[in-house]
């Protein structure tokens, strides 16, 4: 399947800071990205569809000015949880799929533990 | 979101044996079913898409649609300890925008 790499794979930091997620797609070009956020025993829940070169879209519920998406290449999106605070602690994962004839296949990268402390 | 249901868990299933996981989905018009596998605090990893009514195969996995009922399915033959894992069975109408189920966790016994 193809690749979707994500960094990093875990990170801590400090309530009020920022922190940048960044979401490769390494052999195919991707126009979308999904940024998905999964709880302890909980399943994945959609935050944003990434969009290159233009804003992404917010599922309901979703802050847009706290979890900035930028997608600024056929490769590459980035999430920043902005003045981050414990209760978005969480594992972030993102996805991407090569757009064939009949094929929807998404892969996912590797996802991003934060944990603000 | 669209809304995608699967039997609760956990199911736990001697090595060997056929683990059964089920779902629905309430959107008739979704086009594209997935399974993925989670290990635990890993991503998910894409094991069998379906896209047409009927069975489709491939190794010890089997997925199963049915359209007109909004149910599809995973069987999965000869379960090994390697299999136990979070499956998530995920529906989508013409895209990459996922819905996933809750998720059926597995447990194959030594």
């Amino acid at each position: 399947g193809a690749v979707v790499s994500q960094h990093p794979s875990r990170v801590i930091c400090k309530s009020g800071t920022s922190v940048k997620i960044e979401c490769r797609s390494l052999d195919f070009q991707a126009t979308t990205m999904f940024w998905y956020r999964q709880f302890p025993k909980q399943s994945l829940m959609l935050m944003a569809t990434s969009n290159e070169g233009s804003k992404a879209t917010y599922e309901q519920g979703v802050e847009k000015d706290k979890f900035l998406i930028n997608h600024a290449s056929l490769t590459l999106s980035t999430l920043t949880v902005t003045s981050a605070h414990p209760e978005d602690s969480s594992f972030y994962i993102c996805s991407a799929g090569p757009r064939t004839a009949g094929n929807t296949e998404a892969f996912f990268g590797q996802g991003t533990r934060l944990t603000v402390v | 979101q669209k809304e995608v249901e699967q039997n609760s868990g956990p199911l736990s299933v001697p090595e060997g044996a056929i683990a059964s996981l089920n779902c629905t989905y309430s959107d008739r018009g979704s086009q594209s079913f997935f399974w993925y596998r989670q290990y635990s605090g890993k991503s998910p990893e894409l094991i069998m898409s379906i896209y047409s009514n009927g069975d489709k195969e491939d190794g010890r996995f089997t997925a199963q649609l049915n359209k007109a009922s909004q149910y599809v399915s995973l069987l999965i033959r000869d379960s090994q300890p390697s299999d136990s894992a979070t499956y998530l069975c995920a529906v989508t109408f013409n895209d990459y925008k996922l819905s996933f189920g809750a998720g059926t966790t597995v447990t194959v016994r030594a």
